[in-house]
């Protein structure tokens, strides 16, 4: 199974900050990774696919880069509405499987 | 609009069974690659399985924690996705989501729904 490491497990930001969040593969995942977005008690959002392809929808201050094993997901200005739990995924092999998360909180 | 609810959800003893049900409106059920992921209290997300399409035999895979007791399966002339659960463990408690598989494959999951809740205590 292909092993996936997010980091940080949580930050504190501002608004307005950049913030970036990384995630490590176990080995190569030809590009399939994606990005989620989930608030308490709501259904996790799709953000980015194929690495950096922006969910249709998702505002422009999301991105996404890498390749091989390594992975970004880059909010250019944190917005209040940013607040939440991001996950990466791996959908390339099974079983599919997803980083453990990074909580962004208020500093 | 697109849209995914789950149904089914419900308190059961170890060792027992469940069906939860996912309904899907707003888009061609039948074209899309299907997934249950799970998301026990506290901890994050984890694939439990995939259906594939018609076209691709309805196959399935499962993850490891769930093969050979849970089945997927769908009614594509009624738009649901059904997950059967059986010798359940406490475990498997968790807020279970279906969600839709997006883009061209591999298949990313675009589409999510809000999950139901099942608790697996004595």
């Amino acid at each position: 199974d292909i092993q996936m490491t997010q980091s940080p497990s949580s930050l504190s930001a501002s608004v307005g900050d950049r913030v970036t969040i990384t995630c490590r593969a176990s080995q190569g995942i030809g590009g399939w990774l994606a990005w989620y977005q989930q608030k308490p008690e709501r259904a996790p959002k799709s953000l980015i696919y194929a690495t950096s392809n922006l969910q249709s929808g998702v505002p422009s201050r999301f991105s996404g880069s890498g390749s091989g094993t390594d992975f970004t997901l880059t909010i250019s200005s944190l917005q209040p509405e940013d607040f939440a739990t991001y996950y990466c995924q791996q959908y390339g092999s099974y079983p599919l499987t997803f980083g453990g998360g990074t909580k962004v909180e208020t500093k | 609009e697109v849209q995914l609810v789950e149904s089914g959800g419900d308190l059961v003893q170890p060792g027992g069974s469940l069906r939860l049900s996912c309904a899907a409106s707003g888009f061609t059920f039948s074209d899309h690659y299907m997934d249950w992921v799970r998301q026990a209290p506290g901890k994050g997300l984890e694939w439990v399985g995939r259906t594939r399409n018609k076209p691709n035999g309805y196959t399935t895979e499962y993850a490891a924690s769930v093969k050979g007791r849970f089945t997927i399966s769908r009614d594509d002339s009624k738009n649901a996705l059904y997950l059967q659960m059986n010798s359940l463990k406490t475990d498997d408690t968790a807020v279970y989501h279906c969600a839709r598989g997006g883009g061209s494959s591999p298949y990313y999951m675009d589409v999510w729904g809000k999950g139901t809740t099942v608790t697996v205590s004595s």
